[in-house]
């Protein structure tokens, strides 16, 4: 079965820029995801199609996909974005994975 | 306004069955996939499965099939996640989410989360 990885831990801080990565055979080759889960909420999607922003999402959140890794970037990052990040991709048609989240830490 | 609603946390024995409901408004139920996600204490984000409302044709994680039924009520405005046997180890936030009608599709709605208990 199709797997992503993510780093389980990214610190970053306050107005520089957060990367956080997500790797997966010939992931660039599909769409990436991203969400964004802070603690006790409901996840929200920030990225979708690696490089679109839903309406209400903020400039700061990019996304990129190429080769085997997608990537989210936070520029600016703010005490706000502090939260788990998921990447999320079909392995198939009909069947989704996600990776295994990568907490952002902005200190 | 958009709004997927779940019903509220459970408390159960081992062995026991249970099911959980979602309940979409705001939009035309039919027009969209929806899926369960299961969320261990402390643990990331799991895709359990999906069902088309409009006819009931459901996908799921091979590591959940046979363990769970997701399905629509008659009101197709109710997808339901159900359990007749109960483990330990089905203890986690459960939450349902909207597929988009992007290709690929995304979640684009969730619920709020249904927390299910299992102890003795």
């Amino acid at each position: 079965s199709y797997e992503l990885t993510q780093p389980p831990s990214v610190s970053v801080s306050p107005g520089q820029t957060a990367s956080i990565t997500c790797s997966g055979d010939k992931l660039g080759y599909k769409y990436a995801f991203w969400y964004q889960q802070k603690p006790g909420q409901s996840p929200v999607v920030v990225i979708y199609q690696d490089t679109k922003r839903p309406s209400g999402v903020p400039e700061r959140f990019s996304g990129s996909n190429s080769g085997n890794t997608a990537t989210l970037t936070i520029s600016g990052t703010l005490a706000m974005d502090e939260a788990d990040y998921y990447c999320q991709a079909w392995d198939s048609t009909t069947s989704v994975v996600f990776g295994g989240g990568t907490k952002l830490t902005v200190l | 306004e958009v709004q997927l609603v779940q019903s509220g946390a459970e408390l159960k024995k081992p062995g026991e069955s249970l099911r959980i409901s979602c309940t979409g408004s705001g939009y035309k139920i039919t027009s969209y996939w929806i899926s369960w996600v299961r969320q261990m204490p402390g643990k990331g984000l799991e895709w359990m499965g999906r069902i088309d409302p409009r006819n009931s044709y459901t996908d799921y994680n091979p590591s959940f099939q046979g363990h769970v039924t997701i399905s629509v009520d008659e009101s197709i405005t109710t997808v339901d996640l159900q359990w007749s046997s109960l483990k330990a180890s089905d203890s986690a936030m459960y939450y349902c989410a909207r597929l988009s009608n992007d290709q690929p599709s995304y979640f684009d709605y969730w619920g709020q989360g249904t927390l299910v208990t299992v102890s003795s």
